[in-house]
């Protein structure tokens, strides 16, 4: 049973457009969301994260929203370049660290 | 710094044979997971290691599936009799701390193949 469900599992953009992912999760527990960027060959690497103490966090052309009460969150990437093609995953935890993923969006922006 | 190692990057076995994956996390941390990667798929948890706590072993998804940490520092992922269905990319992943106050750090895997 995933405990994180991630939408969608790919998508297509346009350089300059906006990619926005979905996760969905049940326990209430989670207290960290994580987003992870993956390249082929790469292991994922911290991309931004955010807690539900606050309903956004901005960091360059990376935007999380975090609606506490839907027990859902979100990714955009704005101005979408080719070199954000990449595979995303959505993360989350608890306090005793186990850390459960969704199944992954590939992103693919096109010249 | 230098970040998470796993070795071998690519491993190649026949069916049937035991494989031993291992990672070295990065100096200090403290938590230490393996995940497993199918082709196109997500990442699925299978053990993880906090201190000198017991690892939480919850998501090994067989008896021939076993990891241990030596000296909390290295651990070593053992898969026995391996079958087809074992391919996959294997990824360690250390965090400074426990949970929520520290990010994961993954290495690239290792990539086994079994034939």
């Amino acid at each position: 049973q995933q405990q994180v469900k991630q939408s969608p599992q790919s998508l297509i953009v346009q350089k300059g457009g906006i990619s926005i992912i979905n996760c969905a999760y049940e326990n209430t527990a989670f207290d960290y969301f994580p987003w992870y960027q993956q390249f082929p060959g790469k292991g994922p690497a911290l991309l931004i994260a955010i807690r539900p103490d606050v309903s956004e966090k901005k960091e360059g052309r990376f935007t999380i929203s975090f609606n506490k009460s839907a027990k859902q969150f979100s990714l955009h990437i704005m101005d979408s370049q080719p070199g954000d093609s990449a595979t995303y995953f959505c993360a989350a935890t608890d306090s005793w660290g186990k850390f459960q993923f969704g199944a992954g969006t590939q992103v693919v922006v096109t010249p | 710094g230098a970040g998470v190692s796993q070795s071998p990057s690519n491993k190649v076995t026949e069916k049937g044979k035991d494989v031993e994956l291992r990672c070295d996390p990065i100096s200090g941390h403290t938590a230490l997971y393996w995940y497993r990667q199918s082709l196109g798929q997500g990442l699925e948890f299978l053990i993880y290691f906090q201190g000198n706590s017991a690892p939480d072993k919850s998501g090994l998804p067989s008896d021939r599936f076993s990891a241990e940490r030596t000296g909390g520092s290295v651990s070593t992922l053992t898969i026995q009799r391996t079958q087809q269905e074992d391919s996959a990319v294997y990824l360690c992943a250390s965090s400074l701390l426990q949970g929520h106050n520290s990010p994961l750090h993954f290495g690239n895997g290792t990539r086994l193949t079994v034939t």
